[in-house]
């Protein structure tokens, strides 16, 4: 157990709707970083929060969207959901701390279905 | 552009050898290499790292490889297991210009030690 925990572990939705996706952080971490799998594209970087604030974008869809809460928890936000959205997204926390080091603890995943 | 390539994509290894999957990456400024070991449903798992001031890094039966100056990494497993059978991904990471360690993660490698 990573002590990253995400819900829900599963979900099916038709095509154009909307999704929220939550990730509570192993207690510490400031960094989330949300990742999606999926077959052919394997494990891609979406984007990262720190302390509440975005750091990082990767290949993040503008229909994507995130957010970071004073506690810390994060919500990956999906809408206009399309077939290729269907993946596993994962998010893994982080110190991120100066000197700290950069370990990623990964949640167990939730995995999006879109019909 | 796929900044880490790995290989193989599957390799099956009978139980007691050693399984040997490679990586190697492009960006001159990744600083940090994780392996992740992934079972069917369940995140990544972090397994084992290593930073390039180093040529090698042993923990128990795993073992990476540097070569710093060929910009490649491998994992060694050793007296290779059935309950090793997973899917094992190498990363890379640089601190970014926004403070990011996000990862690169390579394509995967689906392991299967008979028994």
């Amino acid at each position: 157990d990573s002590g990253v925990t995400q819900t829900p572990k599963h979900l099916i939705t038709a095509t154009g709707q909307r999704v929220t996706l939550r990730c509570s952080p192993r207690s510490g971490d400031l960094s989330v970083y949300w990742y999606q799998q999926s077959l052919d594209q394997g494990l891609q970087f979406l984007i990262q929060y720190y302390n509440g604030e975005e750091r990082a974008k990767g290949n993040i869809l503008e229909r994507f969207s995130a957010q970071q809460f004073p506690d810390l928890h994060s919500e990956l936000n999906l809408s206009s959901l399309e077939l290729g959205d269907s993946a596993l997204y994962f998010c893994a926390s982080s110190h991120d701390r100066q000197g700290a080091g950069d370990t990623q603890y990964f949640g167990p995943g939730t995995r999006l279905t879109v019909l | 552009q796929q900044q880490v390539k790995q290989s193989p994509q599957s390799l099956i290894v009978q139980k007691g050898g050693i399984s040997i999957i490679n990586c190697a990456y492009e960006n001159t400024a990744f600083d940090y290499f994780p392996w992740y070991q992934q079972f069917p449903g369940k995140g990544p798992a972090l397994l084992i790292a290593i930073r390039p001031d180093v040529s090698e890094k042993k923990e128990g039966r795993f073992t990476i490889s540097f070569n710093k100056s060929a910009k490649q990494f491998s994992l060694h497993i050793m007296d290779s297991q059935p309950g090793d059978s997973a899917t094992y991904f190498c990363a890379a990471s640089s601190l970014s210009g926004a403070g990011s360690y996000q990862l690169t993660f390579g394509k995967g490698t689906k392991l299967s030690v008979i028994p």
